[in-house]
């Protein structure tokens, strides 16, 4: 299996513009989780999902961030609008079991700027 | 909430040395895993320990989970320039979270 791909892997963004980060899990993982790195906060979890239905998303910062997961095989992470305050790395994982017995994978991460 | 607080922050070690991260939890954890993630890379998995007071060996990678399983440790035997990163604990927290500490960041000078 290739593992978690995660695009793009780098993002240069105006402030106010729209965002999109795409996350293919790893076939057959039912948890899909998306992180965010920054060197304040470290790795904070912001959504998850099982089986394609966002189960928590109480660490999504505001309304500006939304997460969806049309299908077992892809999820996006969309802010709009963009602030450089959102700079940061955005990790995506997956997981076949919950987080209470699994490792999660992880993707490379999209690095995103908002100038 | 839940958290999980790991020390130190940051160290610096001559390759050959050893090096050690702890990590504590607030609450009775279920398990605790160990993550390594490389300068501009992403966390990937090392290892999960599950029982109280549990020891666990990867080569030169020792982990130990606390007896009353709030506290975990990462001990490095001979650190290598390979070794280098930033090594997070994590643990479950409510509703199925994964909470991560906020890591140990491993110099080795050579």
């Amino acid at each position: 299996d290739a593992g978690v791909i995660q695009s793009p892997r780098h993002e240069v963004t105006e402030m106010g513009q729209e965002v999109t980060l795409r996350c293919k899990p790893i076939s057959g993982h039912d948890y899909l989780f998306w992180y965010r790195q920054t060197m304040m906060r470290g790795l904070e979890l912001l959504i998850y999902f099982n089986n394609n239905v966002p189960i928590d998303d109480s660490g999504m910062p505001e309304d500006r961030f939304s997460a969806k997961m049309p299908n077992a095989s892809f999820s996006t992470l969309k802010i709009q609008p963009s602030e450089p305050r959102d700079s940061a790395v955005y990790f995506c994982a997956s997981s076949y079991r919950s987080t209470n017995t699994g490792e999660l994978f992880f993707g490379e991460g999209s690095r995103l700027t908002v100038l | 909430g839940q958290q999980v607080m790991q020390i130190p922050q940051y160290q610096h070690v001559q390759e050959g040395e050893d090096f050690t991260t702890y990590c504590n939890s607030s609450t009775t954890l279920s398990n605790i895993q160990w993550y390594k993630q490389r300068p501009g890379g992403h966390p990937v998995f090392l290892i999960q320990l599950v029982k109280s007071g549990e020891v666990k060996k990867q080569k030169r990678l020792t982990f130990q989970f606390g007896e009353a399983k709030k506290n975990s440790s990462l001990h490095i035997t001979a650190t290598q320039t390979t070794d280098v990163g930033t090594y997070f604990c994590a643990g479950p927290g409510y509703g199925n979270k994964l909470v991560f500490g906020a890591g140990t960041i491993l110099r080795v000078k050579s």
